[in-house]
């Protein structure tokens, strides 16, 4: 199973709006809704942003937000804020009753 | 508050053998999948294992297929990861975390995670 494609760095200034894409497969997010994002600060265990697609956690903030079209996920962030640069990566279940992760996108905010 | 504490990590020689350990806490522990991700240095997440609330279902990524075996005990509140025929390229951080369901019914993402244990394999 080969991991989903992110892309590797996405940036934006305090206020703007980022997305950030999460490309797999028709053996994974391309049929399954189970596509979930988590946020990782260096050093620190990666915490869940978004469940099924598009469902926030409770103490997750609203400017973070979830879609899926075709095989293609995205996480979008809204109000970009100093404290949201980290580490995001995307999982999908697949078909084989297995998780892949993506590549992982590294978050700047300028 | 839900807790999930990895131990047993260290450093193993390649070919050897480890076995980790997650002791979890403040939820039902035997009502839920659990899983296995690490990460190796500098790398992103890899998803390792999972096992069902019951034992009774559970997957491992095909790199581990055949050396690495997850398992639990639900009367201990554990969870465990008993690694073989170690290579250079496990070494990474593990992370407990819970859910992550397979084909039996539960939560398809993983809501809690522990803080992580180290294993080095090197000679």
């Amino acid at each position: 199973q080969s991991a989903l494609t992110q892309p590797a760095s996405v940036s934006g200034s305090p206020g703007q709006s980022i997305t950030i894409s999460c490309t797999g497969t028709s053996s994974d997010l391309g049929t399954y809704d189970y596509v979930s994002w988590y946020q990782q600060h260096p050093g620190k265990a990666p915490i869940l942003m978004i469940f099924d697609v598009s469902n926030r956690p409770s103490g997750v903030s609203n400017r973070f937000s979830g879609s899926k079209s075709g095989n293609t996920a995205s996480l979008t962030i809204s109000g970009l804020q100093a404290e949201d640069e980290a580490d995001f990566y995307c999982s999908s279940y697949t078909s084989s009753g297995t998780y892949v992760f993506g590549t992982g996108t590294k978050v700047t905010v300028l | 508050e839900v807790q999930l504490v990895e131990s047993g990590g260290g450093l193993v020689q390649p070919g050897g053998s480890l076995r980790l350990s997650c002791v979890a806490s403040g939820f039902t522990f035997s009502s839920y999948w659990v899983t296995w991700v690490r990460q190796a240095p500098g790398k992103g997440l890899e998803w390792v294992a999972n096992i069902k609330s019951d034992g009774n279902e559970k997957h491992h990524v095909d790199s581990v297929e055949g050396r690495f075996t997850i398992s639990r005990d639900n009367a201990k509140n554990s969870l465990y990861l008993q690694m073989n025929s170690l290579r250079a390229e496990d070494t990474a951080v593990y992370y407990c975390a819970r859910g992550g369901a397979g084909y039996s019914f539960g939560r398809r993402y993983f809501d809690y995670w522990g803080q992580g244990i180290v294993v080095t394999v090197s000679s």
